[in-house]
């Protein structure tokens, strides 16, 4: 079984630093990604960890503890267009295994 | 530039009526994915398919719900007879093994 836990609903304002965090239990495990998707449009692909450490990519970066069962990923310099919900994906260790999804943290940025 | 096309991107239906909706995965890959989502839901895989054979489709119901890939360009996703209770939107991914699913637009389904 797969259980994937993530904050519901998250607010920030514009030019600051969020973190999103993300736990998890799964039946194996082969990595850990990110989507991001705004309301009424297609998840999106952000990040993928597979090894434990931080990866970074302009201004997102995501973290994965393998060890934890933790993932966080990091939203820095924060614009508008970043409104949307970030949703947690670990994939199982069978190879092709689909990806579950969390419930998804909806973050809302103000100005 | 390559995407998963989905058709319909919307469908309002009476309840009892069979519902069709279709897929093209990007060319080349070799994984389609089946998702529906509602808001107390989240995102949920129905089913899915590698080399357009089914890997799973334990988290669909059996009894209304069918999915399909007649050929490599074509995956569908049928429901019959529709219950309200259907009304979300269905997503179809595609992918390699081992790599990121890019996600069709959607089929927003209704049923009344």
């Amino acid at each position: 079984g797969q259980n994937i836990d993530q904050p519901t609903e998250m607010t920030a304002t514009e030019g600051a630093i969020v973190q999103i965090n993300c736990t998890y239990q799964t039946s194996g495990f082969n990595g850990l990604f990110w989507y991001q998707q705004h309301a009424g449009e297609a998840p999106t692909f952000l990040s993928y960890n597979v090894l434990d450490g931080l990866e970074e990519k302009g201004r997102f970066s995501s973290f994965l503890s393998r060890s934890k069962g933790y993932s966080y990923l990091l939203l820095k310099e924060l614009q508008m267009k970043d409104s949307a919900s970030y949703l947690c994906a670990p994939r199982g260790n069978q190879a092709g295994t689909a990806l579950i999804f969390g419930k998804g943290t909806t973050l809302s940025v103000s100005s | 530039d390559a995407r998963v096309t989905q058709t319909p991107r919307h469908k309002v239906t009476e309840m009892g009526q069979e519902v069709t909706m279709r897929c093209q995965p990007i060319l080349g890959h070799n994984t389609v994915f089946w998702y529906r989502q509602t808001m107390m839901q989240g995102l949920e895989l129905l089913a899915y398919f590698r080399n357009r054979a089914p890997l799973d489709d334990s988290g669909m119901p059996k009894d209304r719900f069918s999915a399909e890939m007649p050929d490599a360009t074509l995956a569908t996703l049928k429901i019959q007879p529709s219950e309200p209770r259907d009304s979300a939107v269905y997503f179809c991914a595609s992918g390699l093994v081992n790599t990121e699913a890019f996600f069709g637009q959607g089929t927003r389904l209704t049923v009344v």
